[in-house]
């Protein structure tokens, strides 16, 4: 089983909303990941939780707040967003954060967010 | 630091024709290699992966990729393409000594299957 899960699938939300997008994987993973891909281009990193803890952040805005409850789940809490922050969010994860043989990232389905 | 160049943004290809996606890569040091798909509003899913050993690898649904060092590619082939392999193709390459986060992705290519 390969699964990451992601919810809500599709979130519109207004400048002023505060909203949560959820990730949840049961493979027993160590290292969480959340990339922001807007329409046509590559998926970009923003941050990366190993063993609950973040480990890095990618100059992402402070309206984007991370946060990692257990090993399994990884919440992204959303504040004050602008319009061009609407783009899908993915969440990944892998056995742990170092590269390593068979230590493959693992994507989401992801969630569409609209900001209007 | 390393890099990955898709040149081919689109590459339409009539149903049951061979299709081949071009993979290219600059590293300093040794990559692991991948290739993700990403079919209309889905996220990603891994397609295949180079790790070591055998240069020719294969997923489930038909696709090859064939690692070469000398022209530091990994190029994407299958020889013949079904309307639902319709989707994005990312190339991507991660530093065998660093962190997952290194995993650097390509621009993505299109691939258009022409009934």
């Amino acid at each position: 089983d390969t699964e990451v899960t992601q919810t809500p699938k599709h979130l519109v939300m207004g400048m002023t909303n505060k909203k949560s997008l959820k990730c949840e994987q049961h493979m027993g993973h160590r290292a969480m990941y959340w990339y922001k891909q807007k329409a046509k281009k590559p998926p970009e990193l923003m941050f990366v939780y190993s063993y609950e803890k973040l480990s890095i952040n990618e100059s992402v805005p402070s309206r984007f707040s991370p946060e990692c409850p257990n090993s399994s789940l990884l919440n992204l809490h959303l504040h004050a967003l602008q319009p061009e922050d609407s783009a899908l969010y993915l969440c990944a994860s892998s056995q742990d954060r170092r590269g390593g043989s068979g230590n493959t990232i693992y994507f989401g389905e992801g969630s569409w967010l609209t900001v209007v | 630091a390393q890099s990955v160049t898709q040149l081919d943004s689109q590459v339409p290809v009539f149903e049951e024709a061979p299709v081949e996606l071009r993979c290219n890569y600059s590293s300093s040091v040794s990559v692991y290699l991948f290739w993700y798909v990403q079919y209309p509003n889905q996220g990603l899913q891994l397609l295949l992966k180079y790790l070591s050993g055998s240069t020719l690898v294969k997923s489930i649904n038909g696709f090859e990729a064939e690692f070469n060092k000398s022209q530091t590619s990994f190029h994407l082939r299958k020889p013949s393409v079904h309307i639902s392999d319709t989707a994005e193709y990312f190339c991507a390459v991660s530093p065998s000594n660093f962190g997952n986060e290194k995993l650097t992705f390509g621009t993505g290519t299109r691939l258009t299957i022409i009934p």
